[in-house]
């Protein structure tokens, strides 16, 4: 299984709303991840896990919380978010090992519009 | 600051033909490189991967060659197919401050094929 799922494919929310997204895996990566991807964009990093813990961080405001329950399951907490924030949100996973980075597998991404 | 009307740089062939993508990259101490392909409402898919040791690395139908002096990365995609219209990322493994790695993204080509 060379899968990474998320769910929802679409999500519209208001401003005042709170929402999560949800990404799985069970290719056994214990690094998963967390982008950003406008239209016509490249993927921008949000977060990175790494053996359940957080270990980048870029900056992003703290209406996205992530959380990374356990090895297979990473999550997006979205809580007063702006119209600006409307983008396509992916996940990836990917192995660590002595060579560092291995190749990242993407989701199919969540796209989201915040009205 | 940016300017309006932001595109991707493009490129279209015809149907048989072999293609190349080129991408710059930024970092010198960059030691690990991946190309994406990214179809329209999907998540970017692994193509292939170089590590800094190598110049050249060959796939099915397609051939990474990177430049370390001049930063300097290529795919070539032998016998371009319509299901190969696409966006190609060229994506460089860059170290954190934080003494973590993270990928970062090209801006991006968008390969269109002719039949």
């Amino acid at each position: 299984d060379t899968e990474v799922t998320q769910t929802p494919k679409h999500l519209v929310m208001g401003m005042t709303n709170k929402k999560s997204l949800k990404c799985e895996q069970h290719m056994g990566h214990r690094a998963m991840y967390w982008y950003k991807q406008k239209a016509k964009k490249p993927p921008e990093l949000m977060f990175v896990y790494s053996y359940e813990k957080l270990s980048i961080n870029e900056s992003v405001p703290s209406r996205f919380s992530p959380e990374c329950p356990n090895s297979s399951l990473l999550n997006l907490h979205l809580h007063a978010l702006q119209p600006e924030d409307s983008a396509l949100y992916l996940c990836a996973s990917s192995q660590e090992g002595p060579l560092g980075t291995y190749e990242q597998y993407f989701g199919p991404g969540t796209r989201l519009t915040v009205t | 600051g940016e300017s309006v009307g932001l595109h991707l740089p493009t490129l279209s062939v015809q149907e048989g033909d072999n293609s190349i993508i080129n991408c710059a990259y930024s970092n010198s101490a960059s030691d690990y490189f991946i190309w994406y392909k990214q179809e329209s409402g999907k998540g970017p898919q692994f193509i292939i991967d170089i590590r800094s040791n190598m110049d050249k690395r060959q796939g099915q139908r397609v051939t990474v060659l990177l430049n370390k002096t001049v930063k300097h990365l290529s795919l070539q995609i032998a016998a371009t197919q319509p299901g190969d219209s696409a966006v190609y990322f060229c994506a460089e493994n860059m170290e954190t401050q934080g003494g973590s790695e993270k990928l970062v993204f090209g801006k991006g080509t968008k390969l269109t094929v002719n039949p």
